[in-house]
């Protein structure tokens, strides 16, 4: 059974930081991770997916990284801002078109 | 940009009542799915449907659920006899059938069993 891990929990910058979310996996069997982010009380919005075969995707100031074979990815926000508060989710899906199994969340804080 | 819409926004019902919630897909997508996730908890997926079945559902996803697509744009979740337990955000999502699978989510409908 498919777990994802996300750390940290919660993370407090200041305006303008360089950081890095982290996600794990435990079963590299994957054909696709998608990144979102969830205000408090909305629904998801699809940030960034990358595919199996890939290795990282940009998208503006987001750069989402992918090693399969370790279970890992990782979401790099640069020159971070207050409007990026919110929390960032983490979600793979084995096959085409199937579930997706989501983790837990990185509460992200971004202070003026 | 198209986006999936859901109604009600905020559903309250008595223990032991029938919902339904409704979602409209993107139009040229055929693959759609429903996820809940409980106040404070990880989104947890339900059930997906694609050509007219479905094609994948969870543990979670008993007798007391069904899913159904009406007509050519609506797709429904209903819970037969609500318990409190299933007070949550229910988002549907849906994706086209090809290339990276990409699932768009939909605003969410909350859902307050009393």
């Amino acid at each position: 059974k498919q777990e994802v891990t996300q750390i940290p929990a919660a993370l407090s910058v200041p305006e303008g930081e360089n950081l890095v979310l982290n996600c794990s996996f435990t079963d590299s069997a994957i054909y696709n991770l998608q990144w979102f982010r969830q205000d408090p009380g909305k629904g998801l919005t699809s940030l960034l997916l990358i595919q199996s075969s890939q290795r990282e995707q940009t998208s503006g100031r987001l750069n989402a990284s992918l090693d399969k074979s370790s279970g890992r990815s990782t979401l790099y926000i640069a020159a971070s801002q207050p409007g990026d508060s919110a929390t960032y989710l983490c979600a793979v899906g084995r096959t085409s078109g199937s579930r997706l199994t989501f983790g837990e969340g990185t509460q992200l804080t971004v202070n003026p | 940009e198209p986006e999936v819409t859901q109604t009600p926004s905020h559903q309250v019902t008595q223990m032991g009542q029938e919902v339904i919630l409704r979602c409209v897909p993107i139009s040229n997508h055929l693959y759609f799915y429903w996820y809940r996730q409980i106040l404070g908890q990880k989104v947890e997926f339900l059930v997906s449907f694609y050509n007219n079945e479905i094609s994948e559902k969870s543990e979670i996803f008993d007798d007391q659920f069904s899913v159904e697509r009406p007509d050519g744009s609506n797709f429904t979740l209903k819970i037969r006899s609500t318990k409190l337990e299933d007070s949550a955000m229910y988002f549907c999502a849906s994706s086209v059938e090809r290339g990276a699978y990409e699932q768009y989510f939909g605003p969410g409908t909350r859902l307050t069993v009393t």
